[in-house]
């Protein structure tokens, strides 16, 4: 059964400042999902990650992939505000349908 | 393009009652996934439908849960003779094509949270 670990479950951080999140899972997977949850709302699609070494970047947000070491890392570059929100990786196993959801890092971001 | 809609939004029940929760896909989308969450915790996959056909229940709880997706209308998540431990934010998610094709993206309704009193 896959598991999911993420960490830091919290982070508070200053505005400007660089982190990374990371993501840990338990067993083989090809594709991994980032989503983004506001407080007390839905989940939006951040990033699909479907090989190996796949790099995605959108605006201050970059995700990564590494099945090898079934790691896949979210990094936060010159943190704004904005950018305050929960934050779930959610690998796939390989031949499964469903995506399995880690515990979530709640991002809070001082300005 | 109306994305995944969900209703009731809020839903209070008191305990032994029935909760009905309704989940109309994307248009276009013909599989559904139900999850729950629970305060402060992630996810938990509960159910994988395509139209009248369950393909992966293994989330749900043995007793008092089902689910359906019809040829015609919404999903709907059936909660039988409620418990306050069922209160929680269950959420619904579609998808164009089945959950293995690479790159399938699950789109997420707003929810449905659930009260029992």
């Amino acid at each position: 059964e896959l598991k999911v670990e993420q960490n830091p479950l919290f982070l508070s951080m200053q505005e400007g400042k660089n982190y990374t999140i990371y993501c840990n899972y338990s067993t083989t997977s090809d594709r991994l999902y980032w989503y983004r949850q506001d407080p007390g709302k839905s989940l939006e699609s951040l990033f699909v990650l479907l090989s190996n070494g796949a790099v995605k970047q959108e605006g201050r947000l970059m995700a990564s992939l590494d099945t090898k070491a079934r790691l896949s890392t979210l990094h936060i570059t010159a943190a704004v505000h904005d950018l305050s929100a929960t934050y779930f990786c959610a690998p796939q196993a390989r031949g499964d349908d469903k995506i399995i959801f880690g515990k979530g890092t709640r991002l809070h971001i001082l300005p | 393009n109306a994305g995944v809609m969900q209703n009731p939004r809020h839903l209070v029940r008191r305990r032994g009652q029935e909760a009905r929760l309704r989940c109309s896909p994307m248009k276009g989308h013909s599989h559904v996934y139900w999850y729950r969450q629970l305060p402060e915790e992630g996810l938990k996959f509960m159910v994988y439908l395509q139209k009248e056909n369950i393909i992966d229940e293994s989330g749900m709880p043995k007793e008092r849960f089902s689910a359906e997706f019809p040829k015609e209308g919404p999903s709907i998540l059936r909660i039988q003779q409620v418990v306050r431990g069922d209160s929680a934010a269950y959420f619904c998610a579609s998808s164009p094509a089945r959950g293995q094709l690479l790159g399938n993206i699950q789109y997420f309704g707003a929810g449905t949270r659930l009260s029992v009193l």
